[in-house]
């Protein structure tokens, strides 16, 4: 079957960083998007990876290890409107997003 | 990037009404949308996938008689909630992408209260 494992709730202090971790188990690999969402709304566009290393956005950065079915997500210098959650996931071999079940990241002061 | 809207943004309605739920690509064509529904806490979970000019794809466990989806065009995607209860009281959102290899662009989602 078709997994996608993420913790499932991270605390972070704010000005820190933090590392989400996700790993796969998908039949082919299209890529590997991450998805923020505020509770109450829809999910937005983080990053996309589709071959190995480090992708950067800003305060944000996304590395994708595909031998080992393995990505993170970076946040630094985070800030208080970072609290949220994280969904990553990936496009199969039939185009299809595997979603996980989300990291919920609470920022404290 | 791209744009998709989602109406009506919340609805609340008595059981056993149906109800309409528009998701239009603004400035893009989507070839495929997917609408999705969402339970307090919990993750997306996929219901269907259509393609334009075609008969959507359910997900296992998703009824096709009583989720319709109606993809007439290629901005836009209806969903019909019919004869709805409370249990599908949930946060819908729908996503479209205009090829196979792009990103999903999700609308603002449509909450549903079904009294």
């Amino acid at each position: 079957g078709q997994n996608i494992d993420q913790p499932t709730e991270m605390t972070a202090t704010e000005g820190a960083i933090v590392q989400i971790n996700c790993t796969y188990q998908t039949s082919g690999f299209n890529g590997l998007f991450w998805y923020q969402q505020h509770a109450g709304e829809a999910p937005t566009f983080l990053s996309y990876n589709v071959l190995d290393g480090l992708e950067e956005k800003g305060r944000f950065s996304s590395f994708l290890s595909r031998s080992k079915g393995y990505s993170y997500l970076l946040l630094k210098e985070l800030q208080m409107k970072d609290s949220a959650s994280y969904l990553c996931a990936v496009l199969d071999s039939n185009y299809q997003l595997i979603w996980g079940a989300g990291t919920k990241l609470i920022i404290k002061p | 990037g791209a744009v998709v809207s989602q109406h009506p943004s919340r609805v609340i309605c008595k059981s056993g009404t149906s109800v309409k739920i528009e998701c239009r690509s603004l400035d893009f064509q989507a070839t495929t949308m997917f609408w999705y529904r969402q339970f307090p806490k919990q993750s997306l979970m996929l219901m269907a996938t259509s393609n334009e000019g075609s008969k959507a794809t359910y997900e296992q466990g998703v009824e096709k008689d009583k989720f319709l989806i109606n993809h007439a065009s290629l901005t836009l995607s209806t969903l019909t909630v019919t004869s709805a209860h409370p249990e599908d009281s949930s946060f819908y959102i729908c996503s479209a992408r205009e090829r196979e290899y792009n990103e999903q662009f999700f609308g603002p989602g449509t909450r549903l209260t079904v009294l």
